[in-house]
Formats: structure tokens, sequence, C-alpha cells
């Protein structure tokens, strides 16, 4: 599987977009993005996924470049509660998920 | 919503003791599976089932054994816990084996003393 790059923490203002970049210059054509979060002492949460096309859901925003390199999570309001560590993770359409160390993202009142 | 549980949030064994980690979830998922989590090592695949009876090894699937007797349960079972075998324990399902949606238990925290 392709691995990823994250920034290792970003902050955050309450009630404003979060814009988390994410890297996979090695990804291949079968292989999709996927975005999983883990709240302190809680297991992780899946958020979206995508493979070519920009794609919503209730959560959040992925936005996938055309040349799929990289891609980036937008929470459209964070609030306090998506105070979390970040996920970005390649795979292709199995079950192995590889979680790297993610992006710390701390939301701020 | 899909809801997996796990029978502890938190579990103290002896060395040598044979544990018992359960996970059930109830959303009639084909696919159950169960990670460990420990820091600086992210989370790694012990054991996965894709059917009742079925089951396949995972990354570290060494003093680990499972059991599926029933499709929303699967079990994880330490026959005879050692100290390295403390961790975060993680239960998920998912709908199919093609996708990598997984819905994760709340974890279970292994001390081995």
């Amino acid at each position: 599987d392709a691995k990823t790059t994250q920034p290792t923490s970003m902050d955050c203002a309450e009630g404003r977009a979060a814009n988390l970049p994410c890297n996979h210059s090695t990804i291949s054509g079968n292989e999709y993005v996927y975005w999983y979060r883990q709240i302190h002492s809680q297991g992780p949460q899946y958020i979206i996924h995508g493979l070519k096309n920009n794609e919503t859901n209730e959560m959040a925003s992925l936005i996938i470049t055309e040349d799929r390199k990289s891609s980036t999570l937008i929470l459209p309001h964070a609030t306090l509660r998506d105070t979390a560590v970040y996920y970005c993770i390649v795979g292709s359409n199995d079950y192995k998920l590889s979680f790297g160390a993610g992006t710390t993202v701390t939301v701020r009142a | 919503d899909v809801k997996v549980t796990q029978s502890s949030r938190y579990l103290v064994k002896r060395t040598g003791e044979k544990v018992f980690l359960e996970c059930v979830q109830d959303m009639d998922h084909e696919n159950m599976f169960w990670y460990r989590q420990d820091p600086g090592l992210g989370l790694r695949l012990i054991y996965f089932s894709y059917d009742v009876k079925m089951k396949e090894k995972g990354d570290i699937p060494e003093g680990y054994s499972v059991s599926r007797e029933k499709k929303e349960r699967f079990s994880l079972i330490l026959e005879s816990a050692s100290t390295n075998q403390t961790s975060m324990y993680l239960c998920a399902s998912s709908a199919r084996l093609a996708g990598n949606e997984q819905f994760f238990g709340p974890g279970t925290r292994l001390t081995v003393l």
C-alpha cells in the first residue's frame, strides 16, 4: 500500500473550516483515500473515502487532486468536539488499514 | 448507526491467565476485525473474520486466537497472557470485505501484570 505524509499537528479556530492535507504521491490506480479520526480514549471513527472524485458527506468533504497525489479533508465548521487525531490512509479495496501517526488537530475556542 | 460494543473498557490480568475479549456488532456485518494499538506503532491487525467460523491471520497473530460462532460476535483469546500483550485492543466490523469503511468499538485497555 502507498504511504501517506501528514503534518504532525495543526490548530484550528472553532467555527472556522479546518483543512487537513495529505500527500500520497505513490498511490496506485486502484487505491482509495480513506480518512479516519480518533478522539482521545475512543476507537477510530470512519469519516469519508474517495477514489478520484471529490466526496462530501455530513461530516466532511474530501478533495482529491487530479493527479491523485494529494488530498485535503475539510471540516466545514470545526467544533471543540472535532479535536482528535486524523488519519489519512491509502489502500486498495480490501480489509487492510495501515494507520500512521496522523495529524493531531486541536480546535480552540 | 452501527454499534460495536466491547465487553470491557479496562481489564487487569496476571501473567499466564487465559483472557477473553468479546466484541458484538448489531448491523449484520460479515467482516469483523481485532487490532491492537500501541504508542508509536499505530494500529496492527491481529485477526479478522469474513464469515461465521472463518478466520484469517493478520499481521501479528502470535499469542492470540479468535472465535466466531455467531455472525454478530467475535472473540479474541489470549491463551496465556504475557506482559508484552498489555495494550489497547480494538474491535471493528464492516459490511463487506471489499471496502475499508470499518466501524470500531470503544476499545479495551488490557494490562497484564
